[in-house]
């Protein structure tokens, strides 16, 4: 099945600091990905859809500026979180659509653990 | 709009035990309906889908589930439990409108295996 990895797993980093977290798909091409963040024993939200060569859409309530979204090939997309803060841990996940399935099925990273301390 | 409902939020059940976990959906399209696992610190794997074919549907890991429109249900099953089931699972519903179709997640269901 389509797989999709995320780099790194887990990242601790120091407030006021930028982390960068990459998604790739890693055996098709993917020209939507999304971004979600979840809390602990919670659900996903969905932060933005990335798009391959254009701007992200950010849902509402979420930073384009703190999230920063590129998009900039048909296999990877980065989420930069700028300035980061406490109140930025979670674990992150991304996800992608294989086009080849047929479907709007979702195939989903490992997640990246960011804590900042 | 869409939504989902997952009725229960913990399920107790013993190895070797039948396992039923519930999920009702709304959807102004004819959705495409998932199920996801989820171990902890991991990402979300799936387990089946649904998309217009056959409404049973079956699923990795033994794992099947149900598409009932009458009852907008899409109940996930599994004839007997094992202790490596034990994880969040999540009921999740898109408008299988395009390429962006957006994810619309229950709040999960959080499956104990008992010996």
């Amino acid at each position: 099945g389509a797989v999709v990895s995320q780099h790194p797993s887990w990242v601790i980093c120091k407030s006021g600091t930028s982390v960068k977290i990459e998604c790739r798909s890693l055996d098709f091409q993917a020209t939507t990905m999304f971004w979600y963040r979840q809390f602990p024993k919670q659900s996903l939200m969905l932060m933005a859809t990335s798009n391959e060569g254009s701007k992200a859409t950010y849902e509402q309530g979420v930073e384009k500026d703190k999230f920063l979204i590129n998009h900039a090939s048909l296999t990877l997309s980065t989420l930069t979180v700028t300035s980061a803060h406490p109140e930025d841990s979670s674990f992150y996940i991304c996800s992608a659509r294989d086009p080849n399935s047929g479907t709007d099925t979702q195939y989903f990273g490992p997640g990246t653990r960011l804590t900042v301390l | 709009a869409q939504s989902v409902t997952q009725l229960d939020s913990h399920v107790s059940v013993s190895e070797g035990t039948p396992v039923l976990l519930r999920c009702n959906y709304s959807s102004s399209y004819s959705p495409s309906l998932f199920w996801y696992v989820q171990h902890p610190n991991k990402g979300l794997q799936l387990l089946l889908k649904y998309t217009s074919a056959a409404t049973l549907v079956k699923g990795i890991n033994g794992f099947e589930a149900e598409f009932k429109k009458s009852e907008t249900s899409f109940h996930l099953t599994k004839p007997s439990a094992h202790m490596s089931d034990a994880a969040e699972y999540f009921c999740v519903v898109s408008p299988n409108t395009g390429t962006a179709s957006k994810l619309t997640f229950g709040t999960g269901t959080r499956l104990q295996v008992t010996l």
